[in-house]
């Protein structure tokens, strides 16, 4: 148990379709990640929040939106995806966002199919 | 880009061998982590080592970092089949923080 806690771990859905995944933390910490895990490529940073505000876009597609009503939560709203956009989402959260020196815990990802 | 990547991509041995992984990067760094990660399963944290440090150990990890060669290495002594996993490097700015980045990873296989 890594204290990050994703849903759904696995998602099927079709291009037009509309989803979310969610992301829950009970470490504490006041940052919070999203990347993308795709076969043959390096884990990509997508989003980074720092207490509900996100500080980092990595230039990720508008169709992905990010939420982060409080600390502990953290949404990715997905809609119109692409077939390239299949991969495995990880959440991952820090004690705090200032310094990239802090271990980062991760949750056991969503794991995204577009049709 | 100080993308770190890591050497082998792929490695198999015996179980009761030891690991070695080598992580190489580009660019000045604060620190350099080292995670891993089962089949099906998120990272997981296993050792950082900051740049004025040159080695650290953790249990039957051993990490070396060699800043002048902008490398580091993961050594795991007597591996065992629970060492299967895939292991990753990821190295911190000195400047403009948030950013852990990462590499494409070892796939370590121990063989029983």
């Amino acid at each position: 148990e890594t204290g990050v806690t994703q849903t759904p771990r696995h998602l099927v859905m079709g291009m037009t379709n509309k989803k979310s995944l969610k992301c829950e933390q009970h470490l504490g910490h006041n940052a919070m990640y999203w990347y993308k895990q795709s076969a043959k490529k390096p884990l990509e940073l997508m989003f980074v929040y720092s207490l509900e505000e996100r500080v980092e876009n990595n230039s990720v597609p508008s169709r992905f939106s990010p939420e982060c009503p409080n600390s502990s939560h953290l949404f990715l709203h997905l809609h119109t995806l692409q077939p390239e956009d299949s991969a495995l989402y990880l959440c991952a959260s820090s004690q705090v966002v200032s310094a990239s020196n802090q271990p980062q815990h991760f949750g056991d990802g969503t794991r995204l199919s577009i049709l | 880009s100080q993308q770190g990547e890591e050497d082998p991509q792929a490695l198999s041995i015996q179980e009761g061998e030891n690991a070695t992984m080598n992580c190489s990067y580009k660019t000045s760094i604060n620190n350099l982590q080292w995670y891993r990660q089962n089949s099906g399963r998120g990272l997981v944290h296993l050792i950082l080592i900051r740049s004025n440090e040159r080695e650290k150990h953790s249990g039957r990890l051993r990490v070396t970092l060699d800043t002048s060669k902008k490398s580091s290495s993961l050594l795991i002594t007597a591996s065992r089949a629970a060492d299967t996993a895939s292991y990753f490097c990821a190295t911190g700015r000195i400047q403009g923080a948030q950013k852990l980045v990462f590499g494409q990873g070892t796939r370590l296989t121990i063989n029983p």
